[in-house]
């Protein structure tokens, strides 16, 4: 079955550094997400991204981060100066049409660390 | 803004027991409702998707119902067994895009 894969699995930083996070989604999915989850905390949306542009985002998702997709393939989030409170699992989903029946598929998740 | 609560937060159990799962929701401007299992240190993996037109959905021993009118699902397990062992958790689908999620019920399930 396909899935979403995330790379890296795990992905340490030092404080002020910029991290890219990587994402590849299932190949005939054209809807794409970020999510993220503090740990022991909810999961919580970022962004929602279709037809190369944002189409959500939430009151977390600021000027710090971005999201790109550079070929037909990939799927990126880009963190800029990254602080401590930004240590989370970050996982990408991707999607047919939303409000179908269609449900979000979720990759494994990236842990990053930030020291 | 959509507000989505799971109890219990912890659950253990006998092997064997069937078991439900609650989660409510405070935005009855629903698209869809999943139901996800995520085991320690990994993804989330997509379980049961009820559309808003729908009751309820079946895949083998699981069973989810959606009741609009009072902001409620259920997730029934069935015969539940130590491989059932996990963290579930429920996300709406409100504005077409974004799911929000409850915090979970962590199950453990005993043989």
């Amino acid at each position: 079955e396909p899935e979403v894969t995330q790379t890296p699995s795990h992905q340490v930083t030092q404080m002020g550094q910029e991290v890219i996070l990587r994402c590849v989604p299932i190949s005939n999915h054209l809807y794409f997400y970020w999510y993220r989850q503090i740990l022991g905390q909810k999961v919580e949306f970022l962004v929602s991204f279709y037809n190369n542009e944002i189409s959500e985002k939430s009151e977390i998702f600021d000027d710090q981060f971005s999201v790109e997709r550079p070929d037909g393939s990939n799927f990126t989030l880009k963190i800029r100066s990254t602080k401590l409170e930004d240590s989370a699992m970050y996982f990408c989903a991707s999607s047919r049409p939303p409000g179908s029946n269609q449900p979000q598929h979720f990759g494994d998740g990236t842990r990053l660390s930030i020291l | 803004k959509q507000e989505v609560t799971q109890i219990p937060a912890a659950l253990s159990v006998p092997e064997g027991e069937n078991l439900v799962l609650n989660c409510s929701f405070t935005d009855s401007a629903i698209y869809n409702l999943q139901w996800f299992r995520q085991d320690p240190g990994k993804g989330l993996t997509s379980l049961l998707l009820i559309q808003s037109s729908q009751r309820e959905q079946t895949s083998g021993r699981l069973n989810a119902s959606l009741d609009k009118s009072s902001g409620r699902s259920t997730l029934y397990i069935a015969a539940s067994q130590p491989g059932d062992s996990a963290t579930y958790l429920c996300a709406w689908e409100t504005s077409g895009s974004r799911l929000t999620f409850g915090e979970g019920t962590q199950l453990t399930v005993n043989p």
